[in-house]
């Protein structure tokens, strides 16, 4: 399964856009790439999730490129309360249980 | 009341004893899932059961083991605790799809704080 990598960091304030990008360069052909967010205390929650160019919905947008080895997470007009964890997720739609969470990014809105 | 409830939400235990955790749901769903959180890490699952009577194990089932009571009932236990099992655990539930797990939405519980001395 594709191991996924993030940027474990990143600062942005309030109002502007904030993109996340994970990277998982040997994705295969089933699986699909799902984000979360987390909290402090808290258990993940589901942003969205895409296999191929672009989805979008209330919260967020997910742009995946044609060759899959990369998604970027898209925030828009981001406020104090975006500040958390963001996980990446690759996993296989093929049921065989493999799944595969990268390490979180950690996004720090300031006022 | 949360939909996807864990208890306890904190333990201290020592190493050699078994401890089991327990995750309730009421979102009626089949799926349900437990994995652990460590530091810097993202989640790894541990176990996971599409329903009543099917249970399979994730990427680091070894010394862990499950339950699946009901269909709203999951438990994790560990028969012999060790302190490299620290970490905090979430339950997980989904409903069923006709995809893989890691391809459907997941709803998280608080998750459970566990420490082995």
């Amino acid at each position: 399964l594709a191991k996924t990598t993030q940027p474990i960091s990143m600062d942005s304030y309030e109002g502007q856009e904030v993109n996340i990008t994970c990277s998982h360069n040997n994705i295969a052909t089933n699986d699909y790439i799902t984000w979360y967010q987390q909290f402090p205390s808290q258990g993940p929650r589901f942003i969205i999730q895409g296999y191929k160019t672009k989805v979008t919905n209330e919260v967020a947008s997910l742009f995946i490129p044609a060759d899959r080895k990369s998604s970027t997470l898209s925030l828009p007009r981001v406020s104090l309360s975006d500040t958390a964890v963001y996980y990446c997720l690759v996993g296989d739609a093929g049921n065989t249980g493999k799944l595969i969470f990268g390490q979180g990014t950690t996004l720090q809105v300031k006022p | 009341d949360a939909d996807v409830t864990q208890t306890p939400r904190n333990r201290i235990t020592k190493t050699g004893k078994r401890i089991m955790l327990e995750c309730s749901q009421t979102k009626g769903h089949d799926r349900m899932y437990w994995y652990r959180q460590d530091p810097g890490l993202g989640l790894r699952l541990i176990y996971y059961s599409f329903d009543v009577k099917d249970i399979n194990k994730g990427e680091i089932s070894d010394g862990y083991s499950v339950s699946r009571q009901a269909q709203a009932k999951f438990s994790l236990s560990l028969e012999s605790a060790i302190p490299n099992q620290t970490a905090l655990y979430f339950c997980a539930t989904s409903d069923l799809i006709d995809r893989g797990p890691g391809t459907d939405t997941q709803y998280f519980g608080p998750g459970t704080r566990l420490t082995v001395l």
